[in-house]
């Protein structure tokens, strides 16, 4: 059973047309991260909530914000796409147990094209 | 800031050994933890290590020398399955973020 779906699998939008992203998590994790991956790198954190608390990581651009209305929902909404934000685009949560290993579990990811 | 560094490439024939080093910069030390990711696919767990020396998982085990900054992913009885790119990374902070290294492309052969 999926734990952390994230939809669309795949998004197109046009340059400067603003898109929203969707990940939700059937885990109850207290955190959730949205994390951005291009093509041969390592995913980037951009932001992440503990519970209803947003985190923004201080490199992310101000065209990226997110929304947590519940537990369970979380969105990325990209508010004037340009070329360089085509990528894909990560989900995770996690409990949030501080200082011990706490495993980060990923959805299958969207993936951005912006023409 | 923190950073890691894992060679980019590695390439290994099935059933062999295959090991994949970081290391890494951090100003506080929660522990490092080990991803795969195929070609296309999410992130999945592999390992963590919070204290010095060996942690097994069936084929798969991580290392870790605090003293050195250093640790690695060492792979056994290699299976086809086992192509991906692999990434160490950092837990920072309350919350446990992750800070990933650059990444290295695994390329099992026949």
């Amino acid at each position: 059973d999926a734990m952390v779906i994230q939809n669309p699998r795949y998004q197109v939008t046009q340059f400067g047309k603003p898109v929203t992203l969707s990940c939700s998590q059937t885990l109850n994790h207290n955190v959730m991260y949205w994390y951005q991956q291009k093509s041969s790198q390592a995913p980037k954190l951009l932001f992440h909530y503990y519970d209803k608390d947003f985190n923004n990581e201080a490199d992310t651009p101000d065209n990226f914000q997110s929304r947590r209305p519940n537990t369970s929902f979380c969105f990325l909404d990209i508010r004037s796409p340009g070329l360089g934000d085509a990528a894909m685009y990560l989900c995770a949560t996690s409990r949030g147990t501080t200082g011990k290993a706490d495993t980060q579990y990923f959805g299958p990811g969207t993936r951005l094209t912006v023409l | 800031g923190q950073s890691l560094e894992q060679p980019s490439e590695v390439t290994a024939v099935e059933g062999a050994i295959v090991q994949i080093n970081c290391t890494y910069q951090t100003s506080g030390f929660y522990g490092l933890s080990w991803y795969q990711q195929h070609d296309g696919g999410a992130p999945t767990f592999l390992s963590y290590n919070a204290l010095d020396g060996l942690e097994e998982t069936g084929r798969f085990s991580s290392f870790l020398s605090r003293s050195d900054s250093y640790g690695y992913l060492l792979l056994q009885e290699l299976q086809m399955k086992d192509s991906a790119s692999y990434f160490c990374a950092l837990p920072r902070g309350a919350t446990n973020k992750l800070i990933f290294g650059t990444g290295t492309l695994l390329a099992v052969q026949p």
